[in-house]
């Protein structure tokens, strides 16, 4: 079946140091891979698209891999703030069609200060 | 500046009570996306409209929830009769449907609570 995996346990980090979450499927061969942020009480937001022919793609702090062969999405967030702190959503696309994609549970970041 | 907007933004219900959410999608966009949002679940999927015609509504309970988009300015996921277990945050999301990509705009959501 299909599935995509997020680490459930928060991620506790240091002021400055790089934060790296992972994201995981199986049973997907999906075009491109999302990256949102979502605060308390907030709809997610969206923050990086990397496709399938794409090794790495990056936005200001924000650095996102892609290894189709592992299977796996990794987010990266560089000198990493307090401000930082929130909930990393990977979203798959769907082979489904209709450019559908499915979200993963998400990690939440904490930063300390 | 440009946002989805969801209203109502919180509703308490007693169970066996129609409940109905209301969206608004970002305009000139072409996608609407339903989701359900639960601690356990994550983020589910709903339904899925593309310019105003349902493509997809499998994650949804077909007996008791209904989605429609009666314009382009409104979409609409009903719930009759809600149960305890629909009380979830509800989101609306839309989107401008590419060849590939289809970053999605939230709103704030609707937050349901079934007594």
């Amino acid at each position: 079946s299909q599935k995509i995996e997020q680490n459930s346990e928060a991620l506790n980090i240091q002021e400055g140091k790089t934060a790296t979450l992972t994201c995981n499927y199986t049973n997907y061969s999906p075009a491109y891979l999302q990256w949102y942020r979502q605060d308390p009480g907030r709809g997610p937001v969206f923050l990086l698209l990397i496709r399938e022919n794409e090794k790495e793609k990056r936005k200001e702090r924000l650095k996102v891999t892609f290894d189709t062969t592992l299977k796996q999405s990794l987010f990266h967030i560089t000198a990493s703030q307090p401000a930082d702190s929130a909930t990393y959503l990977c979203a798959l696309e769907n082979s489904g069609g209709y450019q559908k994609v499915t979200f993963g549970t998400g990690t939440k970041l904490q930063v300390i200060p | 500046d440009a946002r989805v907007t969801q209203t109502p933004r919180h509703k308490v219900t007693e169970m066996g009570q129609e409940v109905t959410m209301r969206c608004q999608p970002i305009l000139g966009h072409n996608t609407v996306f339903w989701y359900r949002q639960t601690m356990m679940q994550g983020l589910e999927l709903l339904a899925y409209f593309r310019n105003r015609a349902p493509l997809d509504d499998s994650g949804m309970p077909k007996d008791r929830f209904s989605a429609e988009m009666p314009d382009a300015t409104l979409a609409t996921l009903k719930i009759q009769p809600s149960e305890p277990r629909d009380s979830a945050v509800y989101f609306c999301a839309s989107g401008l449907a590419l060849v590939v990509a289809n970053e999605q705009f939230f709103g704030p959501g609707t937050r349901l609570t079934v007594l």
